[in-house]
């Protein structure tokens, strides 16, 4: 069964350096998207992403945060400068035919940072 | 005002038990609505999509009504292996909104 895959399961950095998190979505998969989630709560939307363009964008996605799609299968989120609060759970999730469609996740990616 | 409201519960059920969670979601145009499951520091894993005309998967039971703007999600003969946390998720343009999540306990 396809699945959603990411990469590192865990990043440790020092406060105020790039990080990007790496994700690949399932391969006929049109629609992708980042989420956090910090430890305790809600799982909280950062981005959408189709036909090489964001599409949506949370509050929380401001200028330090940035995502690509550098080649035909990879789908990346960096932040460039990161903060204490960025330290959170990251998760990549991909979508079929339409924006509407079910997301399948990623298994995540820990981002602490010290 | 959250954009999607769950009790968070936690709710602690026998083997065997029926248990119903709820969910409202405040954006009337929303247009597609979900219950996932997350277990403890996983991912969320999609359980089933609800439709307006209620669906079934085998022990659940998804349930929309879009005049009240709220979705349940019933499931039957508990098992263990259902423990875990249940989200409320609801579609609106392109965005996601989670609920906090109901937490479930199934007891031996």
């Amino acid at each position: 069964e396809p699945e959603v895959t990411q990469t590192p399961s865990h990043q440790v950095t020092q406060m105020g350096q790039e990080v990007i998190l790496r994700c690949v979505p399932i391969s006929n998969h049109l629609y992708f998207y980042w989420y956090r989630q910090i430890l305790g709560q809600k799982v909280e939307f950062l981005v959408s992403f189709y036909n090489n363009e964001i599409s949506e964008k949370s509050e929380i996605f401001d200028d330090q945060f940035s995502v690509e799609r550098p080649d035909g299968s990879n789908f990346t989120l960096k932040i460039r400068s990161t903060k204490l609060e960025d330290s959170a759970m990251y998760f990549c999730a991909s979508g079929g035919r339409t924006g509407f469609n079910e997301q399948f996740f990623g298994p995540g990616t820990r981002l602490t940072v010290l | 005002r959250k954009e999607v409201e769950q009790d968070p519960g936690p709710f602690n059920v026998p083997e065997g038990a029926t248990v119903a969670f709820n969910c409202t979601y405040s954006n009337s145009a929303s247009q597609s609505f979900f219950w996932y499951r997350q277990d403890c520091r996983k991912e969320p894993k999609l359980l089933m999509s609800v439709y307006s005309s209620g669906n079934e998967d085998g022990r659940f039971t998804a349930q929309l009504n879009r005049a009240s703007q709220y979705i349940s999600l019933l499931i039957r003969d508990s098992k263990l292996s259902d423990s875990a946390t249940y989200l409320c998720v609801v579609n609106a343009g392109n965005q996601f909104y989670f609920g906090t999540g109901t937490s479930l306990t199934v007891i031996p």
